[in-house]
């Protein structure tokens, strides 16, 4: 079964420096991986999706995801945090070619200090 | 830019009402889903639906829930006799091939007094 980890329910960054947040996912077959932001009383926008074409995956606003199959992670990344990207961050996998429902972490939430 | 939109934003309903909670996925999509968040937890799956019929549904999506297409546009949730631990954010999404992503809409928070 496809399961996700995410590393700390909080990170705190300080304006211009780089976002680093943590996923690391469980599944028995290649998996399809998401990452989903979620500002204040908003719902899931897409940020970025890998589906087993490149390991290094661009994002919408300056964000992108690394595929390390070796350590089973699909870590976040920005290389300076900008105060709008003050939000909710979910990790989610789901197995290709199988159930279409989405397995999500717990969440992180990301506050950038000024 | 097309997107899932949901109605109403905010319900509050007493303990033992039925609710029904509204979407319009985007319109050329095929597969429509429903998840809930409830308040501090992680989003959960609860069902989703393909050629006018649940082609997955997880535990929590007990008798107590249903899901309706009823014409070419709206896709809804039913609860049938709502309990105080139903009050969360429930969240309508779809996509299209069913392969790749989702495309969520803003969430119907739904609070059961």
């Amino acid at each position: 079964a496809q399961s996700v980890t995410q590393l700390g329910s909080h990170v705190s960054v300080s304006e211009g420096a780089l976002v680093l947040l943590r996923c690391n996912y469980s599944s028995s077959v290649p998996p399809y991986l998401f990452w989903y932001v979620q500002y204040p009383n908003q719902g899931l926008q897409l940020l970025l999706k890998y589906t087993s074409a490149a390991t290094l995956v661009k994002g919408i606003n300056g964000f992108e995801a690394e595929f390390k199959k070796s350590e089973t992670s699909f870590h976040l990344t920005k290389p300076s945090a900008h105060m709008s990207d003050a939000a909710e961050y979910f990790c989610a996998v789901k197995a290709p070619d199988s159930s279409y429902k989405l397995i999500f972490g717990s969440g992180t939430r990301l506050l950038v200090r000024p | 830019e097309p997107e899932v939109t949901q109605t109403p934003s905010h319900q509050v309903t007493q303990m033992g009402q039925e609710v029904i909670l509204r979407c319009v996925p985007i319109s050329n999509h095929l597969y429509f889903y429903w998840y809930r968040q409830i308040l501090g937890q992680k989003v959960e799956f609860l069902v989703s639906f393909y050629n006018n019929e649940i082609s997955e549904k997880s535990e929590i999506f007990d008798d107590q829930f249903s899901v309706e297409r009823p014409d070419g546009s709206n896709f809804t949730l039913k609860i049938r006799s709502t309990k105080l631990e139903d009050s969360a954010m429930y969240f309508c999404a779809s996509s299209g091939t069913g392969i790749t992503e989702a495309f969520f809409g803003q969430g119907t928070r739904l609070t059961v007094v």
